[in-house]
């Protein structure tokens, strides 16, 4: 079946350390998205890589970093300077409007993992 | 800037009630898309519908229909004969033609009492 894996469930940080959430997708989606979200609140836009090789920042990207080295793959990296990392991560991925080959009911649509709630140890 | 605007923090409502959340937007934007999320306990985000805003034919699937009013700037969801399994926390959003990031809302807490 076709979805998006995010990886670990849960994950606990030590001050001062860097963690990586994974993000795999088997979709074929081109555009990727990581999102945070606190209690209470909207999700708020980390990064988006509308391609592979290329990626944007997002509302909240201080002290966060990602990479896009494969189609199927988007890591976010909580470094040390994200000085209030708790949160539930969400990563997501969609077919960007501008694709070709694809009817337009199945673009911009953007599809969730399950997320990943970190907290900090 | 674009805002979502979502007042209802939390509702609960008896088993079989109908029960609307409301979303209001603002955008510059003279084409954009409108969705509507639910966030069961699990976590994970379900999309349920997308509207774009040169269609404002308000549309039904089975206990689900929304309306949408460019007039008012909103879009808010019905849920007929609510189920237990409708309690989760329901999320609007909008993306800008061309700017495919969503603006999500605070979301709306549903709580559907057997």
């Amino acid at each position: 079946d076709g979805g998006i894996t995010q990886s670990p469930k849960y994950l606990f940080r030590k001050e001062g350390q860097n963690v990586t959430l994974s993000c795999e997708q088997n979709l074929n989606h081109d555009a990727m998205y990581w999102y945070r979200q606190d209690p209470g609140q909207g999700l708020r836009l980390i990064y988006y890589s509308q391609i592979v090789n290329d990626f944007q920042k997002g509302d909240i990207a201080e002290g966060y970093s990602v990479s896009r080295e494969k189609k199927e793959s988007f890591p976010l990296t909580v470094t040390s300077a994200q000085k209030n990392p708790t949160a539930f991560y969400l990563c997501a991925s969609s077919i960007p409007l501008r694709s070709s080959g694809s009817g337009d009911l199945a673009k911009n649509i953007q599809y969730f993992g399950a997320g990943t709630r970190l907290s900090v140890l | 800037a674009q805002k979502v605007t979502q007042a209802q923090t939390e509702i609960s409502v008896v088993e079989k009630e109908d029960v609307t959340l409301d979303c209001v937007y603002e955008t510059r934007d003279t084409t954009y898309y409108l969705f509507w999320y639910k966030q069961p306990p699990s976590g994970e985000l379900v999309f349920l519908i997308r509207r774009n805003s040169f269609d404002e034919q308000n549309e039904i699937s089975g206990r689900y229909s929304w309306n949408f009013q460019k007039s008012t700037s909103s879009f808010n969801f019905t849920i007929t004969a609510s189920q237990v399994v409708d309690s989760a926390v329901y999320f609007c959003a909008l993306a800008n033609f061309g700017n495919e990031k969503l603006t999500f809302g605070t979301g709306t807490r549903l709580t559907i009492i057997p």
